[in-house]
């Protein structure tokens, strides 16, 4: 399979805290892409790092990617109740093409 | 900012009944994805086209097809549904390949 896995599955913090969430896949990529999705709602982008980074931010979001461990990871800083969500990365793992690969998705859940 | 519409945003048909769900890119975008996310599952690739071709072919069943038309407006037509095809169906668009998706709200699709 091509899609990546996410870890943890799930996460409960404290408002204030950090959050970090972790990405791996298996196949060379172009960009990796994180999206946050309420439940049942839209999938909205959060940040696109592409292969040649290493290391992107947005606001309070901080993202990694080692593509010689093929992993990224999703930092969210002074996390907020309203950051409960899923969070999925995806992956374009298409050899040329862009279709999007999903990982499982992390449920995180920021307690008030 | 413009994004994603999709239409409609909730259809309930029945067992073997046909179902055409509608997107409409962010203006200038000119590529379009479609992607099924099942009840607690992960979102799936269907299907994209770039400049009204397709571009990309994923778990799209024999019983879909799909077009982009001139406007750049795709349609995703689903025949002798199945109760395995309620699922919520989201499009995204890009502007050229391998740049941010950003997704529309959804269409959540009960098949009964």
């Amino acid at each position: 399979s091509q899609q990546g896995e996410e870890d943890p599955q799930a996460l409960s913090i404290q408002e204030g805290e950090n959050a970090t969430m972790n990405c791996s896949y298996k196949t060379s990529i172009n960009n990796l892409q994180w999206y946050r999705q309420n439940s049942g709602r839209g999938l909205v982008h959060l940040i696109l790092i592409r292969s040649n980074e290493r290391e992107k931010h947005s606001g309070r979001l901080r993202v990694t990617l080692d593509t010689s461990k093929k992993s990224s990871s999703l930092l969210i800083t002074a996390s907020r109740a309203a950051d409960t969500a899923s969070y999925f990365c995806a992956t374009d793992a298409y050899s040329g093409n862009t279709p999007l690969v999903f990982g499982k998705g992390t449920r995180l859940s920021v307690i008030a | 900012a413009a994004g994603v519409i999709q239409s409609p945003r909730h259809l309930i048909k029945e067992k073997r009944e046909t179902a055409t769900l509608k997107c409409y890119p962010i203006p200038r975008h000119d590529t379009v994805y479609w992607y099924q996310q099942g009840p607690g599952q992960d979102p799936q690739f269907l299907i994209s086209f770039y400049e009204k071709m397709q571009s990309d072919k994923g778990s799209i069943p024999d019983r879909f097809s799909a077009q982009q038309f001139s406007d750049y407006h795709s349609e995703l037509n689903m025949s002798s549904l199945e109760l395995g095809d309620s699922a919520l169906y989201f499009c995204a668009s890009s502007l050229g390949i391998q740049n941010e998706q950003y997704f529309g709200p959804g269409t959540r699709l009960t098949v009964t």
